[in-house]
């Protein structure tokens, strides 16, 4: 099942633009993860926030966590060609390490 | 560090059809991961072991789908027989311990069953 909402679906913008994108979660979690993938390739981990954490920077990311509204975000600043992808948000839970993923969203960054 | 490996990269095949996919994780990794990922959505977890034993598999089809870590590294998935909705990317994935949060992933098999 998927646990994640993402928002919005697709997203272009012109390089050096910020990008943002939302991830609303249905079920209490230990943390929220955002995931990077290219084209035809594999998940590139980017930044985990738990759930005690409100903010949290990464070079040019930047991730929210709001608990009480169930949702995160991920704003990417001075966006680059190179960031072209699909971004995942995917919640931790319980002691397994399992993750649920959302179902993306497609950042087109143009030059 | 050598990452997630994983083969083959591309298969196709007729439905009814076995295919196997083989992974072997980052050496010392204890936790492996198999993800089912259809076109345009996010990666859906179908088995996790620790070590050589399974944590979870609550969303794999066992009528059709089967999985092992014997010797607690390397893993393989097959699908015996092969439906036209398994046309999917099969990720890998694996992580440090069973609680460590992030996971490492593999290029994936892209499957195409026709």
């Amino acid at each position: 099942s998927q646990q994640g909402e993402e928002d919005p679906q697709a997203l272009s913008i012109q390089e050096g633009e910020n990008a943002t994108m939302n991830c609303s979660y249905k079920t209490s979690i230990n943390n929220l993860q955002w995931y990077r993938q290219n084209s035809g390739r594999g998940l590139v981990h980017l930044i985990l926030i738990r759930s005690n954490e409100r903010e949290k920077h990464s070079g040019r990311l930047r991730v929210t966590l709001d608990t009480s509204k169930k949702s995160s975000s991920l704003l990417i600043t001075a966006s680059r060609a190179a960031d072209t992808a699909s971004y995942f948000c995917a919640t931790g839970s319980g002691n397994t390490g399992k993750l649920i993923f959302g179902q993306g969203t497609t950042l087109q960054v143009k030059p | 560090e050598a990452g997630v490996a994983q083969s083959p990269r591309y298969k196709i095949i007729e439905k009814r059809q076995s295919v196997a996919f083989w992974c072997n994780p980052i050496s010392g990794h204890a936790t492996l991961y198999w993800y089912q990922q259809i076109l345009g959505q996010g990666p859906k977890l179908l088995i996790q072991f620790q070590n050589n034993g399974v944590v979870d598999d609550s969303q794999l089809p066992k009528d059709r789908f089967s999985a092992e870590r014997l010797k607690g590294v390397d893993s393989t998935l097959k699908i015996q027989p092969a439906k036209l909705e398994d046309s999917a990317v099969y990720l890998c994935a694996s992580s440090l311990g069973q609680g460590e949060e992030t996971q490492y992933f593999g290029p994936g098999t892209r499957l195409l069953v026709l």
